[in-house]
């Protein structure tokens, strides 16, 4: 299948600082990128929908302004959370689709990116 | 009702036995139907996808699916101790992907 990555694969910061984590699509063009977040033993979260050259979609409930999206080219996309919480920590994963052959695409997920702020 | 439904679990099963993971999803227009697999703290892995009503077999995993009842079943012959971890069933949507809950499945040595 193809590769996402994700980077960094783990990172603790302190409360009030701001972190961005980045989603590369290594050996595709993916158009769409996927954010999700996953609480211990909860299922995927879906965040938002990151689109190459336009403002990403936001789920209900996520504030567009603590989560900032920016696909800046069809291999990445990033995904900085401001100003971070203790209520933050959690296990943030990208996604990407890969358009595939007679338009039928599959997701293929990043390694996932383990935040803890203190 | 949930858009697309698992069994949470745990299901069971010893080893070398088949383990049979079922979905059941809500919208009809839905085209596209994928089984994952995770592991504890680790990200999703694509195992199968299916298109088109009837089974689809890769290995050992054998993913089944009916449109008109609304179901897509995966299939685990021969299971393994490391097939133990979550099976999460997406169904493509509109744009996106809709994922289940997951089924927790413990392969028993």
């Amino acid at each position: 299948g193809a590769v996402v990555s994700q980077h960094p694969s783990r990172v603790i910061c302190k409360s009030g600082t701001s972190v961005k984590i980045e989603c590369r699509s290594l050996d595709f063009q993916a158009t769409t990128m996927f954010w999700y977040r996953q609480f211990p033993k909860q299922s995927l979260m879906l965040m938002a929908t990151s689109n190459e050259g336009s403002k990403a979609t936001y789920e209900q409930g996520v504030e567009k302004d603590k989560f900032l999206i920016n696909h800046a080219s069809l291999t990445l996309s990033t995904l900085t959370v401001t100003s971070a919480h203790p209520e933050d920590s959690s296990f943030y994963i990208c996604s990407a689709r890969d358009p595939g052959i007679g338009g039928v695409s599959e997701q293929f997920f990043g390694p996932g990116t383990r935040l803890t702020v203190l | 009702q949930k858009e697309v439904e698992q069994n949470s679990g745990p299901l069971s099963v010893p080893e070398g036995a088949i383990a049979s993971l079922n979905c059941t999803y809500s919208d009809r227009v839905s085209q596209s139907f994928f089984w994952y697999r995770q592991y504890s703290g680790k990200s999703p892995e694509l195992i199968m996808s299916i298109y088109s009503n009837g089974d689809k077999e890769d290995g050992r995993f054998t993913a089944q699916l009916n449109k008109a009842s609304q179901y897509v079943s995966l299939l685990i012959r021969d299971s393994q101790p490391s097939d133990s971890a979550t099976y999460l069933c997406a169904v493509t949507g509109t744009y996106k992907y809709i994922f289940g809950t997951g089924t927790r499945l413990k392969v028993l040595a």
